[in-house]
């Protein structure tokens, strides 16, 4: 069965900085691939996904993500990160229209 | 968009009762919603797959018998905690796939069992 790795589990940043989130999916063949994010007390939003086509994905608030197959991997960036980006952000992945998550990423700007 | 309305969002309960908690899709139809429980800090992990009409498929360590999930209609599905014990205390959480085979999520439902 497919397993997602967030290997950064708590991000610290100052407004500004640049960011880039690591993920890494178990085996590849095609694959579907989401990332969400869950700001303070709200509901799981998309900020982006991977279907087909252009490995560099452009999602909502400025995030993008870059599907690379040879290395598994479907990293999360934004040039310059605002504090309003506080979240937690999640990996996942689609095997047999069930979406299998990562353990997540807790990212705090600062101003 | 589409959103996934889930209620109620708290629910404070006595060891020994049981919960129903509602996931409705407010402006599209799911044959397929999905159960998430959510531990402090940690992923989600998948408890159930719940189809229209048909029963639940349930992952493996999940007790069938324990969460109970009907899907009625297309637009509603509900999990049932029966006879909860505080160990069922956590964050549960439902999608719905929605247009663009996205999965759409409902807000969760933070279950306390004194």
């Amino acid at each position: 069965a497919q397993s997602v790795s967030q290997h950064n589990h708590h991000v610290i940043l100052s407004e500004a900085a640049s960011l880039e989130l690591g993920c890494n999916y178990s085996y590849g063949g095609t694959v579907n691939l989401f990332w969400y994010v869950q700001y303070p007390g709200q509901h799981l939003q998309l900020l982006l996904k991977y279907f087909s086509g252009d490995p560099l994905v452009k999602g909502i608030k400025g995030f993008e993500a870059e599907f690379i197959k040879s290395k598994f991997s479907f990293n999360l960036r934004k040039p310059s990160v605002q504090w309003s980006d506080t979240a937690e952000y999640f990996c996942a992945v689609i095997e047999t229209d069930k979406l299998i998550f990562g353990t997540g990423t807790r990212l705090q700007v600062f101003p | 968009g589409a959103v996934v309305s889930q209620h109620p969002s708290w629910v404070i309960c006595k060891s020994g009762t049981s919960v129903k908690i509602e996931c409705r899709s407010l402006d599209f139809q799911a044959t397929t919603m999905f159960w998430y429980r959510q531990f402090p800090k940690q992923s989600l992990m998948l408890m159930a797959t719940s189809n229209e009409g048909s029963k639940a498929t349930y992952e493996q360590g999940v007790e069938k018998d324990k969460f109970l999930i009907n899907h009625a209609s297309l637009t509603l599905s509900t999990l049932t905690v029966t006879s909860a014990h505080p160990e069922d205390s956590s964050f549960y959480i439902c999608s719905a796939t929605g247009p663009g085979a996205i999965q759409y999520f409902g807000a969760g439902t933070r279950l306390s069992v004194l």
